[in-house]
């Protein structure tokens, strides 16, 4: 099983800020890495794929990058509904992982 | 639009069975694979399931094969999951999720399961 890790677990920034959050895969995934969003009480949402395609409807300031083992997810300026938490998934191998989640808060 | 809608989930006795179910609209379901996704109470997320668009083949995580079964009815947009030999890890909000390319592009807003004596 491809374990996922995702660092940092909280992220305290301002609006406006810049936020970028990690994941590590312990073995290559390729690009076959997804980010999702997830508000509390609501589902989580596909905003990326394949390490940097952003899905329909994703605003241009969320940035993916990475392969390998080695993803991150950017937010190049913060907006008020953007803080939420943030988790990677990996389509590689099976089972479908998941990482534990990156929680982006208000300072 | 995409819409899932979960119902069937509920409060169940350890080893107890629940079935639940997720109603498909606004695509064209028999040509899409579809999953489950669970949440444990505060924690992330963790794929359980997912089934083939024709219902050929199901994939299961380890923790839940042999107790849990995938099914689909492409004729009603309907997807299933039966669960069995329920346990108190078990316990999460359940989401259907219409799947491609094994990424979760549409989720339902999820159904909570409850394992407890």
């Amino acid at each position: 099983e491809i374990v996922l890790t995702q660092s940092p677990a909280t992220l305290s920034l301002s609006p406006g800020e810049r936020a970028t959050l990690s994941c590590r895969a312990s073995q290559s995934v390729g690009s076959y890495l997804a980010w999702y969003q997830q508000k509390p009480g609501q589902a989580p949402r596909l905003l990326i794929y394949d390490a940097s395609n952003r899905a329909t409807g994703i605003p241009a300031r969320f940035s993916g990058s990475g392969s390998g083992t080695d993803f991150t997810l950017t937010i190049s300026s913060l907006e008020p509904e953007d803080f939420a938490v943030y988790y990677c998934q990996q389509r590689s191998n099976w089972p479908r992982t998941f990482g534990q989640g990156t929680k982006v808060e208000i300072k | 639009e995409v819409q899932l809608v979960e119902s069937g989930g509920g409060l169940v006795q350890p080893g107890g069975s629940l079935r639940l179910s997720c109603a498909a609209s606004g695509f064209t379901f028999s040509s899409s694979w579809m999953g489950w996704v669970r949440q444990a109470p505060g924690k992330g997320l963790e794929w359980v399931a997912n089934i083939k668009q024709d219902g050929s083949g199901d994939f299961y995580v380890d923790s839940v094969k042999g107790r849990f079964t995938i099914s689909r009815d492409n004729a009603k947009n309907s997807l299933s999951l039966q669960m069995n030999s329920l346990r108190v890890e078990d316990t999460a909000v359940y989401y259907c999720a219409k799947e491609g390319g094994g990424y979760f592009w549409s989720w339902g807003l999820g159904t909570l399961v409850t394992v407890s004596s």
